[in-house]
């Protein structure tokens, strides 16, 4: 089963633009994570928010959180090609589980 | 830090036939953990252990599915009377909770992309 939905499903911008991603989840967690997937590879770790932290940078990344609203964003600023890629939010569990539980995936396609 | 590493990368076997994935995981990760993609879909969760100990499994995952850590280090899949439905890529990842036993990011092998006729 899938915690997160991803929105939009799938993004398509210009070389230069900003990217924004949401992910909505359902239940309570202790932290929220990004990874990025290329094609036929894995993923790999870009970001942890935890619960009690609204916002958090990392180099051209934006990550916020709304625990109220069991959402989150990610934003890529001045994209580049090699950002082409699928984007998976993942929680874990406040129950005390450590299994994540990845979205659904948003498909960023960055044209040069 | 030679990261994650699965073997074999592309598995091709008959529907029926058991097969095997091996995962070796970062050294000293104590977690480790496996995970199923199909095309276009998130990865999906199958079980985790925590050492040798197997704390949680998927209820997705049928009575042909087994996963074993037996030393606390590699781990291996197996899968019994493969079926065309568990052609997916399975991906092994690890981590090290560290001092915050709560927030520690998941690191990622490769995947074995398994194909069954």
């Amino acid at each position: 089963s899938q915690q997160g939905e991803e929105d939009p499903q799938a993004l398509s911008i210009q070389e230069g633009e900003n990217a924004t991603m949401n992910c909505s989840y359902k239940t309570s967690i202790n932290n929220l994570q990004w990874y990025r997937q290329n094609s036929g590879r894995g993923l790999v770790h870009l970001i942890l928010i935890r619960s009690n932290e609204r916002e958090k940078h990392s180099g051209r990344l934006r990550v916020t959180l709304d625990t109220s609203k069991k959402s989150s964003s990610l934003l890529i600023t001045a994209s580049r090609a090699a950002d082409t890629a699928s984007y998976f939010c993942a929680t874990d569990s406040a129950s005390g589980t450590y299994k994540y539980i990845f979205g659904t995936g948003t498909r960023l396609k960055v044209l040069a | 830090d030679t990261g994650v590493s699965q073997d074999p990368r592309h598995k091709i076997t008959k529907r029926g036939q058991n097969v095997t994935f091996r995962c070796d995981p970062i050294s000293e990760h104590n977690r480790l953990y496996w995970y199923r993609q199909t095309l276009g879909q998130g990865p999906e969760f199958l079980t985790y252990f925590q050492n040798e100990a197997q704390l949680e499994k998927s209820r997705l995952l049928s009575d042909r599915f087994s996963a074993e850590r037996p030393k606390g280090s590699f781990s291996t899949l197996e899968i019994q009377r493969t079926e065309q439905g568990d052609s997916a890529m399975y991906l092994c990842a690890s981590s090290h909770p560290g001092d915050r036993e709560l927030n520690s990011p998941l690191h990622f092998g490769n995947g074995t992309r398994l194909t069954v006729t």
